[in-house]
């Protein structure tokens, strides 16, 4: 089945800095992944919408100058979260669609901690 | 946009026990409905899923049935196991690639 990967799984950066989060489909192509946003028993909360050699769609309340989204390729979307804050310390999960009617599936997640 | 909702938060049947887990959309073009279950630390992970067209789906203990008149959804478990405990989410989308709204999740606890 598709497999998607995300990598970090886990990444504790300092306030200030900036966090790239990597989005893999590795046996299919993603013309299309999406960026969520989990907080601790909450839901997943859609952040954006990755689209290969275009720009991301933000859902609204997202500042795209913090989270920047970059899909520079059919297998690759890249989250950086810019500038850090303790306020941004979370569970953040992408997934793709394999196309067509097909699923979403879901990378492992990386879970940022910012101090 | 698309809204879900989803009811309810916390469910806690006993082993053997069926649970059932309630779902509403808003926009009526939505015509994908999957349901996802997330176990701790870990991802969601598609258990089942219903299109528009088809009223009642199975899949061994579990079973989605949609009401799209009424625009809701559920999700049935029976014989439930404690391995059955996690979060269960339930979503709607639009089929082609458009975004998947999710509802707000429901923990499900399993006692033995």
């Amino acid at each position: 089945g598709a497999v998607v990967s995300q990598h970090p799984s886990r990444v504790i950066c300092k306030s200030g800095t900036s966090v790239k989060i990597e989005c893999r489909s590795l046996d299919f192509q993603a013309t299309t992944m999406f960026w969520y946003r989990q907080f601790p028993k909450k839901s997943l909360m859609l952040m954006a919408t990755s689209n290969e050699g275009s720009k991301a769609t933000y859902e609204q309340g997202v500042e795209k100058d913090k989270f920047l989204i970059n899909h520079a390729s059919l297998t690759l979307s890249t989250l950086t979260v810019t500038s850090a804050h303790p306020e941004d310390s979370s569970f953040y999960i992408c997934s793709a669609r394999g196309g067509g009617n097909s699923p979403l599936h879901f990378g492992n997640g990386t879970r940022l901690t910012v101090t | 946009g698309e809204n879900v909702e989803q009811h309810p938060s916390t469910l806690s049947v006993q082993e053997g026990d069926s649970a059932v887990i309630k779902c509403t959309y808003s926009d009526s073009a939505s015509n994908y409905f999957p349901w996802y279950k997330q176990e701790l630390g870990k991802r969601p992970q598609l258990i089942i899923d219903i299109r528009s067209n088809v009223g009642e789906k199975k899949d061994q203990r579990i079973a989605v049935t949609l009401n799209k008149t009424a625009k809701h959804f559920s999700l049935h478990i029976t014989e439930t196991q404690p391995e059955d405990s996690a979060v269960y989410f339930c979503a709607a989308s639009i089929s082609g690639g458009f975004k998947t709204i999710f509802g707000a999740g429901t923990r499900l606890f399993v006692k033995a």
